[in-house]
């Protein structure tokens, strides 16, 4: 599984989009771009995935870059709820191995 | 439907001592996975199975052992506990085929003394 960087923590004010991005640089053809969030000590929550084409899903949109070695995670109107730490992953879809790195804090202030 | 469910959800060892985590899903996925979570970090993968039977080594393996005898269970043992195994421990499962989500169980806080 290719790496992915991302920041350790950012900030957010409630209400205004939380724009998080990770560096995917290695990544292979077949490796989709996924993105998960942790509340608190929870198990983690899957949010949306991607290969290539922008996604929009109810929680959150994805852009990824065209040469595919960024991409960001768009909550279009951060709440406070959202507040937690999030992963971005690469996988392949059908492959069993899934690592995740450190991920970032997002801290939504009122 | 339960999803995946992790038992126990607390256990306090001595070092030492042998457990067994349990990871149970309901959902026929394929796929499933341990990971641990120490305080302030990451997710790191310990082991994972792709399918009944089979079993994988991930980012962290040792100390460790884990058996997948039914699809549907996927058990995770310390054989001989120390107190650098305290952490929590999170069960995971997903399809072969499909989106690739993974599904989470809630998780298990084990602190070895």
């Amino acid at each position: 599984d290719a790496k992915t960087t991302q920041p350790p923590s950012m900030d957010c004010a409630e209400g205004r989009a939380a724009n998080l991005p990770c560096n995917h640089s290695t990544i292979s053809g077949n490796e989709y771009v996924y993105w998960y969030r942790q509340i608190h000590s929870q198990g983690p929550q899957y949010i949306i995935h991607g290969l290539k084409n922008n996604e929009t899903n109810e929680m959150a949109s994805l852009i990824i870059t065209e040469d595919r070695k960024s991409s960001t995670l768009i909550l279009p109107h951060a709440t406070l709820r959202d507040t937690a730490v999030y992963y971005c992953i690469v996988r392949v879809v059908n492959a069993g191995k899934s690592t995740f790195g450190d991920g970032t804090t997002l801290t939504v202030k009122p | 439907n339960a999803g995946v469910t992790q038992t126990p959800k607390f256990r306090v060892l001595k070092t030492g001592q042998s457990m067994t985590l349990l990871c149970a899903q309901d959902m026929n996925h394929e796929y499933m996975y341990w990971y641990r979570q120490d305080p302030g970090m990451g997710l790191r993968l310990i082991h994972y199975s792709v399918g009944e039977g089979t079993t994988a080594k991930g980012e962290v393996p040792d100390g460790y052992n884990v058996s997948r005898l039914k699809k549907q269970n996927f058990l995770l043992g310390l054989e001989s506990a120390a107190p650098s195994q305290t952490s929590v421990y999170f069960c995971a499962s997903s399809y072969l085929q499909g989106t690739g989500e993974l599904f989470f169980g809630e998780g298990s806080r084990l602190t070895v003394l």
